[in-house]
């Protein structure tokens, strides 16, 4: 079973939806949380951190269940440039430089 | 600023031939890693080092597989004999003490 998981997609939606992705954990010793974007053939860039109390930059929202062990990125509005793949990143504890990646969710949004 | 860069971009070489990659950090960043990414998978930790010292190595492969930075500035990632198994893109990533991680670009390497 991978370490952390997510739906690989890929997501099509038109310009404007409102589209939800999700990810999963299996590490409880699971310390911090991040959402990355990937553009084709690119390097992954941090979208946003992700924490307990949920956060919001935009029109992206992130929030974090430890209990369920599950992270949630949510995309309103959505625009074509929004086209990418989003990876779900966690550290863990003792370890806390080290990334480790979802396989991705790709999204791709349409006029 | 410049970002973090890495060379080649692209690299084919045959089975059992030699290959090194280089990472050039962002300046001043003393946290460099190495991840890669096998086609189909997640992207994979490698090693982190701190300065010139290996923090940790943890997610390197096999032992051919070898990761320098003397002087703590750039490091290469060599790999001696490169099988089929070792193609993939490998990204280099550099931080200051427990902040963001930025990532170059890539090196996208076939071995055939």
């Amino acid at each position: 079973r991978k370490e952390v998981e997510q739906d690989p997609g890929p997501f099509n939606v038109p310009e404007g939806a409102t589209v939800a992705f999700n990810c999963t954990y299996s590490n409880s010793a699971s310390q911090s949380f991040f959402w990355y974007r990937q553009d084709c053939r690119k390097e992954p860039k941090l979208l946003m951190s992700v924490y307990s109390s949920g956060n919001e930059d935009g029109r992206f929202t992130a929030q974090l269940n430890r209990a369920s062990q599950y992270i949630s990125l949510l995309i309103r509005d959505s625009k074509l440039s929004d086209s990418a793949t989003y990876l779900c990143v966690v550290t863990h504890t003792g370890t806390a430089s080290k990334l480790t990646f979802g396989t991705g969710t790709r999204l791709q949004v349409t006029l | 600023e410049a970002g973090v860069t890495q060379f080649p971009s692209h690299s084919v070489i045959e089975k059992g031939q030699t290959v090194t990659l280089r990472c050039d950090p962002i300046s001043g960043h003393d946290n460099l890693y190495w991840y890669r990414r096998v086609m189909g998978k997640e992207i994979k930790f490698l090693l982190h080092f701190v300065k010139e010292s290996k923090q940790d190595e943890s997610g390197m492969p096999n032992n051919r597989f070898l990761a320098e930075r003397t002087g703590g500035t750039y490091s290469t990632l060599k790999v001696q004999p490169a099988e089929l198994e070792d193609s993939g893109v490998y990204f280099c990533a550099s931080s200051q003490s427990g902040n963001e991680q930025f990532f170059g670009p890539g090196t996208r390497l076939t071995v055939l």
